[in-house]
């Protein structure tokens, strides 16, 4: 089973809006890292949040952090529909071993 | 600077084939990770190498799946014999230590007739 469950597990908005995703997990973490994929394609790293960190932001992307309800959200700004992708939340529990979940399936509609 | 490179990119055997997958890490990068992804699922680890050490293959099955990092760089990822339940994407990451980001490769996509 996964360590993080992302949720929704699929999303749909229209371009311009704001896309938020979320992420919960089991067990106490080290960091907490946010990927994206696109169709038949490999991972790309996004952003990464230690666990004593409460929020960051990259871009258009801020990504928070709760470690009292373990878990996280991933905001997207003003969408675009290059941001049609599958985004994952990876928990690092010990040094080096991610745990992914299954991923949410966001569509951005021009 | 070049990324993780990962070959063959499609694989299509018949169940009992051997079949083998290859990855090239990111220069400089010691730790290196296999993982499948099924469709509409997240990746899950096969195996962590740290150097030419194997620290994480727990969740690899080992009656049939076997791999190796000779000198600390390239990557070997094999299957033998294969079985339907097999086909999947493998993807190949390398980061430059653990709890870093990892940067994976386009993965090599199994089909098992």
């Amino acid at each position: 089973s996964q360590q993080g469950e992302e949720d929704p597990q699929a999303l749909s908005i229209q371009e311009g809006e704001n896309a938020t995703m979320n992420c919960s997990y089991k067990t106490s973490i080290n960091n907490l890292q946010w990927y994206r994929q696109n169709s038949g394609r490999g991972l790309v790293h996004l952003i990464l949040i230690r666990s004593n960190e409460r929020e960051k932001h990259s871009g258009r992307l801020r990504v928070t952090l709760d470690t009292s309800k373990k878990s996280s959200s991933l905001l997207i700004t003003a969408s675009r529909a290059a941001d049609t992708a599958s985004y994952f939340c990876a928990t690092d529990a010990s040094a080096g071993k991610s745990t992914f979940g299954d991923g949410t399936t966001l569509t951005v509609k021009p | 600077e070049a990324g993780v490179v990962q070959s063959p990119r499609y694989k299509i055997i018949e169940k009992k084939q051997p079949v083998a997958f290859w990855c090239n890490p990111i220069s400089g990068h010691n730790t290196l990770y296999w993982y499948l992804q099924n469709l509409g699922q997240g990746p899950e680890l096969l195996i962590r190498y740290e150097n030419e050490e194997a620290v994480d293959d727990s969740q690899l099955p080992k009656d049939r799946f076997s791999a190796e990092r000779l000198k600390g760089v390239d990557s070997t990822l094999k299957i033998q014999p294969a079985e339907l339940g097999d086909s999947a994407v493998y993807l190949c990451a390398s980061s430059p230590g653990g709890g870093n980001e990892q940067f994976f490769g386009p993965g090599t996509r199994l089909t098992v007739l």
